[in-house]
């Protein structure tokens, strides 16, 4: 049972769609990620939050939108986006890195994306 | 070079065996490793916590090397169901965040 939770799991959209994948967390964590992984390509990190503040974008397209309303709740707005986008998009939550201590994080079972 | 590269394989073993996997680093300032697995189409999930020269978790034994930035998973007594593929991941904690650079993986294929 994943502490972590994304919505949808599956989701399929045109280029000129715009979509929002959502992800909770009921861990107390404080510190969020998003994640892209292609097809036989290693996990590639996208955005990160600590205490509910963007500290990370890792050269992401501006078509990929995060939001981080609360500690809870990470949503990733998309719009216009290319069919190489296609991928599983795998949120992750943990506790801020304050010490090198409980700093794993805990995945989300993602949200397969098909742009087509 | 890549920040975490990990052995490629697959490593093909029979049920019973032990197998090593190896995973070098290139950030010395890395404070904590970890050891994912990853079966098809699912999300990574936590195998091991490596925070000092390294931990054993029954079957699984993790090994950190910070002067040679290395680190290794042994699995001994190999089951069915660890086939998966085992992800080495660092934790820079650059500017007081996490930040989990994951490597490419290594598949594994236990057979009977």
């Amino acid at each position: 049972e994943t502490g972590v939770t994304q919505t949808p799991r599956h989701l399929v959209m045109g280029m000129t769609n715009k979509k929002s994948l959502k992800c909770e967390q009921h861990l107390g964590h404080n510190a969020m990620y998003w994640y892209k992984q292609s097809a036989k390509k290693p996990l590639e990190l996208m955005f990160v939050y600590s205490l509910e503040e963007r500290v990370e974008n890792n050269s992401v397209p501006s078509r990929f939108s995060p939001e981080c309303p609360n500690s809870s709740h990470l949503f990733l707005h998309l719009h216009t986006l290319q069919p190489e986008d296609s991928a599983l998009y795998l949120c992750a939550s943990s506790h801020r890195g304050q010490g090198i201590m409980n700093t794993e994080a805990f995945f989300g079972q993602g949200t397969r994306l098909t742009v087509v | 070079r890549k920040e975490v590269e990990q052995d490629p394989g697959p490593f093909n073993v029979p049920e019973g065996a032990t197998v090593a996997f190896n995973c070098t680093y290139s950030n010395s300032a890395s404070q904590s490793f970890f050891w994912y697995r990853q079966d098809c189409r699912k999300e990574p999930k936590l195998l091991m916590s490596v925070y000092s020269s390294g931990n054993e978790d029954g079957r699984f034994t993790a090994q950190l090397n910070r002067a040679s930035q290395y680190i290794s998973l042994l699995i001994r007594d190999s089951k069915l169901s660890d086939s998966a593929t085992y992800l080495c991941v660092v934790n820079p904690l650059r500017g007081g965040y996490n930040k989990l650079i994951f490597g490419a993986g290594t598949r594994l294929a236990v057979h009977p």
